[in-house]
């Protein structure tokens, strides 16, 4: 059965602080992974991964996939109150639906 | 342009009971996807459209069914409600589905706000 595990469930950390997430999977026919930030309602897209070894980088946040390890990390730098949200990562395979983490829960503190 | 618009927002049924859902796409968009999230199992897909077609379904019992129009607009019913079924559901869209990168696409699903339904 697919499976996507993220850790940690929650955090909380200083405004200035460098966050990383973690997401590991187990996907057949894997294609490609995502990254959803989940403030209130509606998830919002962030990067999709499909070659390991190259970071994608949106100001400061980046993200990196391990296929190798069935692995993947989102890093977020220098964190803001805006960032505190609930990150979710998700793994798509060769038909039509993601497999979702239960996601990481994170407060930027002032 | 607009983006994924579901309703109702919210919605209050009592167990027995039927509920409808709607999501119009993206203008465009051709794939529909629905997802169930609650605090205790995540986001959990329930099936994709595409022109009309069902291509995918997650694992949900049959009172979970839903289609998709010839406009793309998609709706999803479950039947028969139980105490259980308490959770946000989400649609999404993309252009074509099955996180093909196009020129066009980069693959990503676009999410709308979701249906909070509650069963009493």
């Amino acid at each position: 059965e697919d499976k996507v595990v993220q850790s940690p469930l929650s955090l909380v950390v200083h405004e200035g602080d460098t966050v990383t997430l973690n997401c590991s999977y187990e996907v057949t026919n894997f294609r490609s992974l995502l990254w959803y930030k989940q403030e209130k309602k509606a998830p919002t897209f962030l990067f999709m991964l499909t070659s390991s070894g190259i970071e994608k980088k949106s100001g400061r946040l980046s993200s990196i996939l391990d296929k190798k390890e069935l692995f993947s990390i989102l890093n977020i730098t220098a964190t803001q109150t805006g960032d505190s949200a609930v990150y979710l990562c998700a793994g798509g395979d060769s038909g039509y639906a993601l497999n979702f983490g239960k996601g990481t829960s994170l407060l930027v503190t002032p | 342009k607009a983006g994924v618009t579901q309703t109702p927002r919210y919605l209050i049924k009592t167990r027995g009971q039927q509920v409808t859902l709607s999501c119009s796409p993206i203008s465009g968009h051709r794939s529909v996807s629905w997802y169930q999230q609650t605090p205790g199992q995540g986001l959990q897909f329930l099936f994709e459209y595409f022109s009309e077609t069902q291509r995918n379904k997650g694992n949900f019992p049959g009172r979970f069914s839903g289609r998709q129009f010839s406009n793309s607009r998609s709706e999803m019913n479950v039947s028969t409600l139980e105490l259980g079924d308490s959770a946000l559901y989400l649609c999404a869209s993309s252009l074509r589905g099955g996180l093909e990168i196009t020129k066009m696409n980069t693959g990503e699903l676009f999410f709308g706000e979701g249906s909070r339904l509650t069963v009493l």
